[in-house]
């Protein structure tokens, strides 16, 4: 089945430093990943997707990098903000079907100190 | 900006009983979404519903959920003989560009 794991449950930054959290996934059919904001009790938000056709995107102080030859993702988040102390999810589309549902990873908890 | 949005916050009911969770998908967006979250742990895909029918869904959507959308709007899980493992947080989501969630139904089975 598909497997979407985390390299590290944890991460503290100094507010005003650069982020970044990383992901692995096992399915090479996967087409298509986004990365989720979790505040405490809130449903995941959406930050940013990219499709296996790219290799970075990037949005509003976030960028995303995908390698799909070792089937990494990473989540960059330039000038880290108090806002941004949440768990951040990766999930990906496992196998292609039309209805893009999703297959999460556990999470990694950002921790920013002010 | 549009939202999905989800009732109630917070169900609480008794091991057996049946749940109805209710939510309203973003307009104009045609795949929706149960997931659901037990505490502390990864969200777990349910089902996915397209064109008035279940897409895909997962093992764990077995014969003890259902889900509708009786109208225009509304999107709903049920849950007929609750049990104590089914308490998580429940979580509707629809497809648009990009998959948004809502807020969540907390349900806790006693």
């Amino acid at each position: 089945g598909e497997s979407v794991g985390l390299h590290l449950p944890t991460l503290s930054v100094q507010e005003g430093d650069n982020s970044i959290i990383n992901c692995a996934y096992s399915n090479s059919a996967s087409d298509y990943f986004i990365w989720y904001k979790q505040e405490s009790g809130k449903g995941p938000q959406f930050i940013i997707d990219i499709r296996s056709n790219m290799d970075k995107r990037q949005g509003q102080r976030v960028t995303v990098l995908l390698n799909k030859t070792v089937k990494h993702l990473s989540l960059q988040i330039a000038a880290t903000q108090p806002g941004d102390s949440a768990v951040y999810f990766c999930a990906e589309n496992g196998e292609r079907t039309g209805a893009n549902n999703l297959f999460f990873g556990t999470g990694t908890r950002l921790t920013v100190i002010p | 900006e549009p939202e999905v949005t989800q009732t109630p916050s917070h169900q609480v009911t008794q091991m057996g009983q049946e749940v109805i969770l209710r939510c309203v998908p973003i307009s104009n967006h045609l795949y929706f979404y149960w997931y659901r979250q037990i505490l502390g742990q990864k969200v777990e895909f349910l089902v996915s519903f397209y064109n008035n029918e279940i897409s895909e869904k997962s093992e764990i959507f077995d014969d003890q959920f259902s889900v509708e959308r009786p109208d225009g709007s509304n999107f709903t899980l049920k849950i007929r003989s609750t049990k104590l493992e089914d308490s998580a947080m429940y979580f509707c989501a629809s497809t648009g560009i990009g998959q948004f969630f809502g807020p969540g139904t907390r349900l806790t089975v006693l």
